[in-house]
């Protein structure tokens, strides 16, 4: 098993769609993340978890909903993209959040049309 | 506010022509910066941590150096697997959990 698994690899949806993006890792650690990582832009945080406890929140818009049911499993539900939210999303863990060595995944290329 | 900027954006070298990345940064007070390296439809992984001015890490033909304002990245006598988007990151003190701030990234070829 690699350390950090993303499922689906790529998804296509409307604007009016749902769908969940779901992240594992199999490397015993505490904090999970999920970035979005847009052309042209710097790998941006979205949400931090530790402990199964979301501790940051970087004023992302309510269309993005993450879950994390415990500690080796992360989802990011999506409600009513929009185009512009297209975008490689990418999930992390890391030891802890005070030790920012994280360990991405592959990614899920996500168009919203 | 809080800022790192890469450059070049873009670097295209020949095989064997050593080079040098450069990140500059802008923080209230450093925590620790670090490298990672993108290989296209990967995940960024991670090759570096510096914490202190004067700090320096090697890994292979890479070797990442660290002054109050900047890091350098150099790359001796490159090869073709060299070839990556390399990004830089920082952590401040009193940030946010979790929260490091990222660079754009140089993307780097390296030619046979």
């Amino acid at each position: 098993e690699t350390g950090v698994t993303q499922t689906p690899r790529h998804l296509v949806m409307g604007m009016t769609n749902k769908k969940s993006l779901k992240c594992e890792q199999h490397l015993g650690h505490n904090a999970m993340y999920w970035y979005k990582q847009s052309a042209k832009k710097p790998l941006e945080l979205m949400f931090v978890y530790s402990l199964e406890e979301r501790v940051e929140n970087n004023s992302v818009p309510s269309r993005f909903s993450p879950e994390c049911p415990n500690s080796s499993h992360l989802f990011l539900h999506l409600h009513t993209l929009q185009p512009e939210d297209s975008a490689l999303y990418l999930c992390a863990s890391s030891q802890t959040t005070g030790n920012e060595k994280l360990f991405f995944g592959s990614g899920t290329q996500l168009s919203v049309l | 506010e809080d800022q790192v900027t890469q450059s070049p954006e873009a670097l295209r070298l020949q095989e064997g022509e050593s080079s040098s990345l450069n990140c500059s940064y802008t923080v209230s007070g450093l925590r620790g910066l670090f490298w990672y390296r993108q290989d296209p439809g990967k995940g960024p992984e991670f090759l570096f941590t510096l914490y202190s001015a004067g700090e320096e890490k090697e890994k292979e033909r890479l070797k990442a150096t660290l002054t109050k304002k900047e890091s350098f990245l150099h790359i001796t006598a490159p090869k073709p697997e060299d070839s990556a988007t390399y990004l830089c990151a920082v952590q401040a003190y009193g940030g946010s959990q979790g929260n490091l701030i990222f660079g754009k990234g140089t993307k780097l070829s390296v030619k046979p």
